[in-house]
């Protein structure tokens, strides 16, 4: 199946700098992939999603940008605010046998200090 | 979303014991998942189904079982044969049905422990 790596682990940023989170995936045939913010304690919510047939999607202060020929997908905070801190997670989605459900990778958990 | 309700909040299990996770969903999805949250893992699916009276094991199905009965809900049964239960306990919905690869929406989950 489908196996996702997110980098890195941990992020520490001041408040107003730009937070970089990185995924890679091993299958070329994955379309789909959404990014999910989990405050602590509470659910993941979905924050931004991408097909594979668009390079980059924006929603305010958040981008995310995917790299087909090299499997690999980023999310972009800028400005970034003191309730931006949280794990997030990215994920691709299966096909075939697998289609409807997604892999997830393991998590960043970023830290914005005031 | 307030459309997914998991219950019950917090739930101890007793050695030898079977325990039933309930997930609800108001949201007329087809798909429904099941994920094990433990610190550092990520998201692990325990099962999904993506129609009523059908599921599939996902990545770690050992020592779980589900039902789906009916559309808006999607059991998760953690049996004895789970040796480490402790972990929080995530549902999730999407509409999927003739459109694969939909946004997946959270319930505010389940945190299991062991007696």
């Amino acid at each position: 199946g489908e196996n996702v790596e997110q980098h890195p682990s941990t992020l520490s940023v001041q408040e107003g700098d730009s937070a970089v989170i990185k995924c890679t995936y091993s299958d070329s045939a994955s379309n789909y992939f959404p990014w999910y913010k989990q405050e602590l304690g509470k659910r993941p919510q979905l924050i931004i999603d991408i097909r594979s047939n668009v390079g980059e999607k924006k929603d305010q202060r958040i981008a995310v940008t995917l790299n087909k020929t090299a499997k690999h997908f980023s999310l972009h905070i800028t400005e970034t605010q003191p309730e931006d801190s949280a794990v997030y997670f990215c994920a691709a989605s299966g096909r075939g046998s697998t289609l409807g459900r997604l892999y997830f990778g393991r998590g960043t958990q970023l830290t914005v200090w005031p | 979303d307030g459309g997914i309700t998991q219950s019950p909040k917090y739930l101890f299990r007793k050695e030898g014991q079977n325990v039933t996770l309930s997930c609800e969903q108001n949201l007329n999805h087809d798909a429904m998942y099941w994920y094990r949250q433990d610190p550092g893992q990520g998201l692990r699916l325990i099962y999904y189904s993506q129609i009523v009276n059908d599921f599939q094991k996902g990545d770690i199905a050992e020592g779980y079982s589900v039902s789906r009965e009916k559309k808006e809900s999607f059991p998760l049964t953690v049996t004895s044969a789970q040796k480490n239960p402790t972990a929080f306990y995530l549902c999730a919905s999407s509409i999927e049905g003739t459109h694969p690869n939909q946004p997946q929406h959270f319930g505010d989950g389940t945190r299991l422990s062991i007696l």
